[in-house]
């Protein structure tokens, strides 16, 4: 399987703090992607970035790419209560069409 | 408003009642798939499809079934549930580009099978 993984599986930090997520995956993509998923709700899709990019902006997410070491990470600046959630990698090969989602990072943001 | 609709969202079911999870989106999206969300596995796809009659499996479609017969439509069949697959469902769309976006996803299904 090319299921990705994120690391740390558990995050807390205080409000105000950044907070960065980590995801490695097993083989050549096409593109990256981050979903943050409420509780027991569906996936939202925060970011996609290529695997010509490096690096990704859009609002206070950061998104970086290294596609020599398979990883990417996730950065939120000046995090907030409301970025409680789970946040998960998603790949998609540059051959096939499936996706593979890692297990998530489990974000909680004390007030 | 843009979404995928998913129904029905929980579902109690006893083992081997022939059940259909319906899933439809409104953006013309050529590709859709459906997920299930299991503690500590993640989101695992079962089936996906990139288009009208087209239709692919994932890493655990043993024991579902699917059908594309219209663009917007993607159910799911489970011919006879066991409690194995009591889990989240999800359905999600996307442009078939590989780069154009990410998913949309559905608010779920949760099914389960006693």
């Amino acid at each position: 399987s090319q299921q990705g993984e994120e690391d740390p599986q558990a995050l807390s930090i205080q409000e105000g703090e950044n907070a960065t997520m980590n995801c490695s995956y097993k083989t050549s993509i096409n593109n990256l992607q981050w979903y943050r998923q409420n509780s027991g709700r569906g996936l939202v899709h925060l970011i996609l970035i290529r695997s010509n990019e490096r690096e990704k902006h859009s609002g206070r997410l950061r998104v970086t790419l290294d596609t020599s070491k398979k990883s990417s990470s996730l950065l939120i600046t000046a995090s907030r209560a409301a970025d409680t959630a789970s946040y998960f990698c998603a790949t998609r090969r540059d051959t096939g069409n499936q996706f593979y989602f890692g297990t998530g990072t489990s974000l909680t943001v004390i007030p | 408003e843009a979404q995928v609709t998913q129904n029905p969202r929980y579902l109690i079911t006893v083992t081997g009642k022939k059940l259909t999870v319906t899933c439809s989106q409104n953006m013309n999206h050529e590709y859709m798939s459906w997920y299930r969300q299991d503690p500590g596995l993640g989101l695992r796809q079962i089936y996906y499809s990139m288009n009208v009659e087209v239709t692919d499996k994932g890493d655990v479609p043993e024991g579902y079934k699917v059908s594309r017969k219209e663009k917007r439509n993607f159910p799911l069949i489970l011919e006879s549930p066991s409690p194995n697959q009591t889990s989240l469902y999800f359905c999600a769309s996307s442009f078939a580009n590989r780069g154009r976006d990410g998913y949309t996803f559905g608010s779920g299904t949760r099914l389960t099978v006693v």
